[in-house]
């Protein structure tokens, strides 16, 4: 299974963007990009995902390196509620088969 | 409207007994899976089931045992429960083939005393 590197927390302010990077250096062609997250005591919700371009929708953005072999998830204003576990996936479309990291943990300060 | 719903919630139950956790989706997907995330908050996936044929056995002991009796739904039975078996077990869905996201249930907490 490819493996993704993330940090293990980062922090930021409200209102402010947030930058959350992941490595993936053994990315194969046909691996997807998917970025959940987990708030506390919820299930893993999913925020996006992508395969070479970047991607855009109503909570975040996934921009792509051009090599793939890293991304970085974009939350365009922090907000408290954004505050939980994201974890950096990759997907193969053959077996469909998500494998989490350790993710990082993003708190968010007033 | 829950897309992916477990029951039950919360499960306390003694070393040796045997219980079930059951999933249903109301999604149309065709693939469903089972994880367990233990107290280090570190999620492993079990099982898959794609259209009621099992894809996806990870090492897991024979103890579990999936079942799909169609593709809305995805039973978890554990036998002959042991202390390691305390964790939230999450069940979720997605549509094989687009490359698309899984929806998660909220998960059942499973606590074996």
């Amino acid at each position: 299974d490819a493996k993704t590197t993330q940090p293990n927390s980062m922090e930021s302010n409200e209102e402010e963007p947030v930058h959350l990077p992941c490595n993936h250096s053994t990315i194969s062609g046909t691996d997807y990009i998917h970025w959940y997250r987990q708030l506390p005591s919820q299930g893993p919700e999913y925020v996006i995902h992508g395969l070479t371009s970047n991607v855009n929708n109503r909570m975040a953005s996934l921009a792509i390196a051009e090599d793939r072999k890293s991304s970085t998830l974009i939350l365009h204003r922090a907000t408290l509620r954004d505050a939980a576990v994201y974890y950096c996936t990759l997907m193969n479309t053959g077996f469909q088969k998500l494998v989490f990291g350790t993710g990082t943990r993003l708190l968010v300060s007033p | 409207d829950t897309a992916v719903s477990q029951t039950p919630k919360y499960l306390v139950t003694q070393m040796g007994n045997d219980k079930s956790i059951k999933c249903e989706q109301n999604l149309g997907h065709d693939t469903m899976y089972w994880y367990k995330q233990d107290s280090k908050k570190f999620l492993k996936i079990m099982f898959s089931y794609n259209n009621k044929e099992l894809i996806i056995n990870e090492t897991v002991p024979n103890r579990f045992s999936p079942k799909s009796p169609d593709k809305a739904h995805l039973n978890l039975h554990i036998n002959s429960l042991e202390l390691g078996d305390s964790a939230v077990y999450f069940c979720a869905s997605s549509q094989v083939g687009t490359g698309g996201g899984y929806t998660f249930g909220s998960g059942t907490r499973l606590t074996v005393v």
